[in-house]
């Protein structure tokens, strides 16, 4: 079993909507990411988290510590915000991220 | 620009010639980390550097590769005998270890197609 899943694996959404992506972690950490990957390859940092919850624009990230579960928002979701999202965790105080595999989400206009 | 920046950000290559890959840190990190990512999967790690030194191997990392970060600046990934298999995207982060969470910061990654 990975450290790290995540869902769903897909998701389409129609333009407007809220979208949740989930991500459940079997370890101890000190940190979670959620990254946002276009094509083309750049990852990009949402969001480094390492309890409660966090807001930037229409993007809102939260974790619970004692589930070991962290969900990524999107509120009034654009086509923009299409894109691969992904949840990495840091073990311990280990330097090195875990990562999911990632949610593939495709908003339509 | 100051962000993490690769070269190249593809390289097309024939299985069994060797590649060389480099990556640019933000100026003031002194941590860097190379990770792999495979088509549909999340990135992996393969080794990280404490200034110059290398301090984390992943087994994932084989004899065929090495990796350099000789004066604690930039790195090279250099990958021997290139397989089908190391066909991938390999991304580079670098980190400062004062930061209160030692956030990492992603280049663009390199593109690696084996023919």
């Amino acid at each position: 079993k990975n450290e790290v899943e995540q869902s769903p694996q897909n998701l389409t959404a129609q333009e407007g909507e809220f979208i949740t992506i989930n991500c459940s972690y079997s370890v101890g950490i000190s940190a979670l990411h959620w990254l946002q990957q276009h094509p083309g390859g750049g990852i990009v940092s949402l969001f480094m988290l390492s309890s409660g919850k966090k807001k930037h624009g229409r993007l809102i990230a939260t974790i619970n510590i004692q589930e070991k579960h962290s969900s990524l928002h999107i509120t009034a979701s654009h086509p923009r915000d299409s894109a691969v999202y992904i949840c990495a965790v840091r073990k311990g105080y280990g330097n090195k991220l875990v990562f999911g595999a990632g949610t593939i989400l495709r908003v339509k206009s | 620009d100051t962000g993490v920046s690769q070269d190249p950000r593809h390289k097309i290559t024939k299985r069994g010639q060797n590649v060389t890959f480099r990556c640019d840190p933000i100026s003031e990190h002194n941590r860097l980390y190379w990770y792999r990512q495979t088509l549909g999967q999340g990135p992996e790690f393969l080794t990280y550097f404490q200034n110059e030194a290398q301090l984390e191997k992943s087994r994932l990392l084989s004899d065929r590769f090495s990796a350099e970060r000789p004066k604690g600046s930039f790195s090279t990934l250099e990958i021997q005998r290139t397989e089908q298999g190391d066909s991938a995207m390999y991304l580079c982060a670098s980190s400062f270890d004062k930061s209160t969470y030692n956030e990492q910061f992603f280049g663009p990654g390199t593109r690696l197609t084996v023919l």
